[in-house]
């Protein structure tokens, strides 16, 4: 079965605070996506990974082909990176299959 | 401004009743989604296009139709024949099937 799961599903951060959120998928996935739901419903594309590592400003998403395990790491999290963070799998390399998301709040 | 649009931003449909969601993007991206949310769900692809006059059947097609006549739109139709439809529907378009994909803002579709 094709399968992208995240952990953990809720996740609460004082302002300030390094984070962390996971994701696992099973065979068949060539890429990696991550991305961002704001409370509005609106989605935006953070990373997009097959290999390595990529930043941007306080992001940092990593993947470890080896182990199927991919992470996103926020620094110095703040109460604007409050969302819903879901990762995505490229499978078959044309369909996009979802986690659940993992839902941040950052407080003061 | 370039950019993918949806719309409306809600939708109420009477049981029996067809309607249809609008998808436009001005991105000249050839591959387009629609994908459907639920509660405490990941999102669940409905159909897709990878070019114009060609679509696929997602996961969860039944009760759903697409066209993709124009390089830019993608509009989807939510049947009858779709018991349950209330739900979040989002729109999405790519360069082509292996690249990054850029949303919607998304459409609300209750049931009354």
């Amino acid at each position: 079965k094709n399968e992208v799961e995240q952990s953990p599903q809720n996740l609460t951060a004082q302002e300030g605070e390094f984070i962390t959120i996971n994701c696992s998928y099973s065979v068949g996935i060539s890429a990696l996506h991550w991305l961002q739901q704001h409370p509005g419903g609106g989605i935006v594309s953070l990373f997009m990974l097959s290999s390595g590592k990529k930043k941007h400003g306080r992001l940092i998403a990593t993947i470890n082909i080896q182990e199927k395990h991919s992470s996103l790491h926020i620094t110095a999290s703040h109460p604007r990176d409050s969302a819903v963070y879901i990762c995505a799998g490229l499978y078959n390399t044309d369909k996009l299959i979802f986690g659940t998301g993992t839902r941040l709040q950052v407080f003061p | 401004d370039g950019g993918i649009t949806q719309s409306p931003k809600y939708l109420f449909r009477k049981e029996g009743q067809n309607v249809t969601l609008s998808c436009e993007q001005n991105l000249n991206h050839d591959a387009m989604y629609w994908y459907r949310q639920d509660p405490g769900q990941g999102l669940r692809l409905i159909y897709y296009s990878q070019i114009v006059n060609d679509f696929q059947k997602g996961d969860i097609a039944e009760g759903y139709s697409v066209s993709r006549e124009k390089k830019e739109s993608f509009p989807l139709t939510v049947t009858s024949a779709q018991k349950n439809p209330t739900a979040f529907y989002l729109c999405a378009s790519a360069p082509d099937s292996q690249e990054t994909q850029y949303f919607g803002p998304g459409t609300r579709l209750l049931v009354l």
